[in-house]
């Protein structure tokens, strides 16, 4: 399968617990992207990467969000002192630069994460 | 006033009906048109990309796109089982812009 990856698919973890997501995205896409989906709404922007670089971030990403892509290869998420409200699902996308109407953001299956 | 606002549903129709799904917006700097469908508990798929205004035919898919009225639409001819899912509108300002997604539409085609 040569689609965006992401792992875990599923965490459940306690409120206050540091957890890590991970996505591979398609190998020759050199943007990277990252969404959340609370039920019952459509994905909101987290942040997007370029190759190695993290250019830009919402205000959604709170200082307890980090992401990386140290290779600009596959990239991390991670929630550090998790809340209930961090509940969701942590959606990845990535896209290849291209012609302007063809450039397309594929996504992951995602990682649904449960904070108790 | 949310930046795109889309029908939440549910939608239910028999099969083989024709199913509209429509998403308004009020950035008038949107350039770039989406269609993804999701299932549920999975990542989004692409079903239809539009530049600018104009309509684009897939199969049983058509997409239109009216930047003067701020109002995107897609079409399901022929709807099947198959289809029952979430419709995301979505777009984006440039070609390498996050993606603005609406609420979704929940459908249902039954047998």
């Amino acid at each position: 399968d040569t689609g965006v990856s992401q792992d875990p698919r599923h965490k459940i973890t306690k409120r206050g617990q540091n957890v890590t997501f991970r996505c591979d995205p398609i190998s020759e896409h050199n943007r990277l992207y990252w969404y959340r989906q609370t039920l019952g709404q459509g994905p909101e922007f987290l942040t997007y990467f370029q190759n190695e670089a993290q250019l830009e971030k919402s205000r959604l990403l709170s200082d307890r969000f980090s992401a990386e892509r140290p290779k600009g290869s596959f990239s991390t998420l991670e929630i550090q002192r998790t809340e209930q409200g961090d509940s969701a699902m942590y959606l990845c996308a990535s896209s290849q630069p291209g012609l302007a109407e063809q450039e397309t953001q594929y996504f992951g299956p995602g990682t649904r994460l449960l904070v108790l | 006033q949310k930046e795109v606002e889309q029908d939440p549903g549910p939608l239910s129709v028999p099969e083989g009906a024709i199913v509209s799904l429509n998403c308004t917006y009020s950035n008038s700097a949107f350039q770039y048109f989406m269609w993804y469908r999701q299932y549920s508990r999975k990542g989004p798929e692409l079903l239809m990309y539009t530049y600018s205004s104009g309509n684009k035919e897939d199969g049983r898919f058509t997409a239109q796109v009216d930047k003067s009225s701020k109002y995107i639409s897609l079409f399901i001819r022929d709807s099947q089982p198959s289809d029952s899912a979430t419709y995301l509108c979505a777009m984006k300002e440039t070609s390498y812009d996050k993606v603005i997604f609406g609420p979704g539409t929940s459908l249902s085609v039954i047998p």
